[in-house]
């Protein structure tokens, strides 16, 4: 089975400090993705990977920085974390060509509270 | 900008019973998904679909291309159905998904 792992489930920071969300995938999917889920929002799309070092913008972006640094791990950077950051963030993956091309696999979420 | 609605917003249900969650959207797309998320916990990708129907056990997911809609349904639903049902599409123009608001389903017993 395809697993995405996020480091931490449940976190809690201050105002001002810097936050890494890990995010790895044992599958060797292309495509690795940053979500936040708010409620009455749905989820949105923060920060996009097809590749080792490639990034895209999502629809919210601002605020936020992301490395994949190796094809199986996406990491999601909040520079000077900000209390409207507090959600629910989720990592998936998906693979690139092939049958199951674009068959999403989600972590479990992190829950981050910015006090 | 894709729509994507999903009804209803809420579903309460009693064990037994045959379910069906809605999705519509507003333009061209790719492939549709239908998504599981239980309270507190991650998602789970139950259907990728493009055209026609799929099955996977009690779960029945339909899309109509022409009239943009998509239907998942769930017969003899149980107590541990209960979840929220997330709709999502991929625009054929570009990679990105755009996600309803979710379906809260409570199956009761």
């Amino acid at each position: 089975d395809v697993k995405v792992t996020q480091s931490s489930r449940y976190l809690v920071k201050r105002t001002g400090e810097k936050v890494f969300l890990e995010c790895v995938q044992d599958m060797d999917h292309e495509n690795m993705f940053w979500y936040r889920q708010d409620p009455g929002l749905g989820l949105r799309l923060i920060y996009f990977s097809y590749d080792v070092k490639m990034k895209e913008k999502g629809d919210i972006p601002e605020g936020y920085s992301v490395s994949r640094e190796k094809k199986e791990r996406f990491s999601l950077i909040l520079e000077s974390a900000s209390t409207n950051q507090t959600s629910m963030y989720l990592c998936a993956s998906s693979m690139l060509g092939g049958r199951n091309t674009g068959e999403l696999f989600f972590g479990e979420g992190s829950r981050l509270t910015v006090l | 900008k894709n729509e994507v609605e999903q009804s209803p917003q809420n579903l309460t249900a009693q064990e037994g019973e045959f379910i069906t969650i809605n999705c519509s959207y507003s333009v061209g797309i790719s492939a549709l998904h239908w998504l599981q998320q239980h309270p507190g916990g991650g998602i789970v990708s139950l259907f990728m679909l493009s055209s026609g129907k799929k099955k996977h056990g009690r779960l029945i997911a339909t899309i109509n291309i022409q009239e943009k809609h998509s239907s998942l349904h769930i017969t003899a639903s149980h107590p541990r159905d209960s979840a929220v049902y997330i709709c999502a599409v991929r625009s054929s123009s570009n990679y990105k998904l755009t996600f309803g608001k979710g379906t809260l389903l409570t199956v009761n017993p």
